[in-house]
């Protein structure tokens, strides 16, 4: 158990558009997700933390209105990179916990590459 | 920053060989997990040491806790090539919920 996916696996956008990323939990119910981003050869730094229902809370330095996330249902994240510029092309990865402090459940990542 | 630094950052073993990384942290911590990550893929959970807890073990691994030095080490015994992939430390603080990555060891197992 304890699976999560995400979609897509890989995206190619120009610059300028948006892109959106789901984060699905599919066996369990996640109250808390969160969103991480990945440069090459580097380690995951957190962008936010989604809760069921509730907004999304921002680390320092993260655009929330750059990076859009909405946490609609106890399975699904997502996470929209508006106006896409080729420095947000990253790793990005979700995680999902089915309590606040619980164990992390990490989905396999999206490439994203902007033009 | 919290980041805590991994060492080596890189680490090449033959097969059969023990593997030791390291990790070193900056605050007081409620746990500490290690993670592996295979080349552009997502991360798996290996395990879990909480901070009353000094070592644990999960089949070929090893994982130890210092929290005088704010240290972790993993130890991966007879390795394998399959074991071939980036490895990071991570801990959670009292009352928090976020896990702060450290900066990972890349580890090659040569055949």
């Amino acid at each position: 158990g304890a699976v999560v996916s995400q979609h897509p696996s890989r995206v190619i956008c120009k610059s300028g558009t948006s892109v959106k990323i789901e984060c699905r939990s599919l066996d369990f119910q996640a109250t808390t997700m969160f969103w991480y981003r990945q440069f090459p050869k580097k380690s995951l730094m957190l962008m936010a933390t989604s809760n069921e229902g509730s907004k999304a809370t921002y680390e320092q330095g993260v655009e929330k209105d750059k990076f859009l996330i909405n946490h609609a249902s106890l399975t699904l994240s997502t996470l929209t990179v508006t106006s896409a510029h080729p420095e947000d092309s990253s790793f990005y990865i979700c995680s999902a916990s089915r309590l606040a402090a619980d164990t992390q459940y990490f989905g396999p990542g999206t490439r994203l590459t902007v033009l | 920053s919290q980041q805590g630094e991994e060492d080596p950052q890189a680490l090449s073993i033959q097969e059969g060989e023990n593997a030791t990384m390291n990790c070193s942290y900056k605050t007081s911590i409620n746990n500490l997990q290690w993670y592996r990550q295979n080349s552009g893929r997502g991360l798996v959970h290996l395990i879990l040491i909480r901070s009353n807890e000094r070592e644990k073990h999960s089949g070929r691994l090893r994982v130890t806790l210092d929290t005088s030095k704010k240290s972790s080490s993993l130890l991966i015994t007879a390795s394998r090539a399959a074991d071939t992939a980036s490895y990071f430390c991570a801990t959670v603080a009292f009352g928090n919920e976020k896990l702060t990555f450290g900066t990972g060891t890349r580890l090659t197992i040569i055949p």
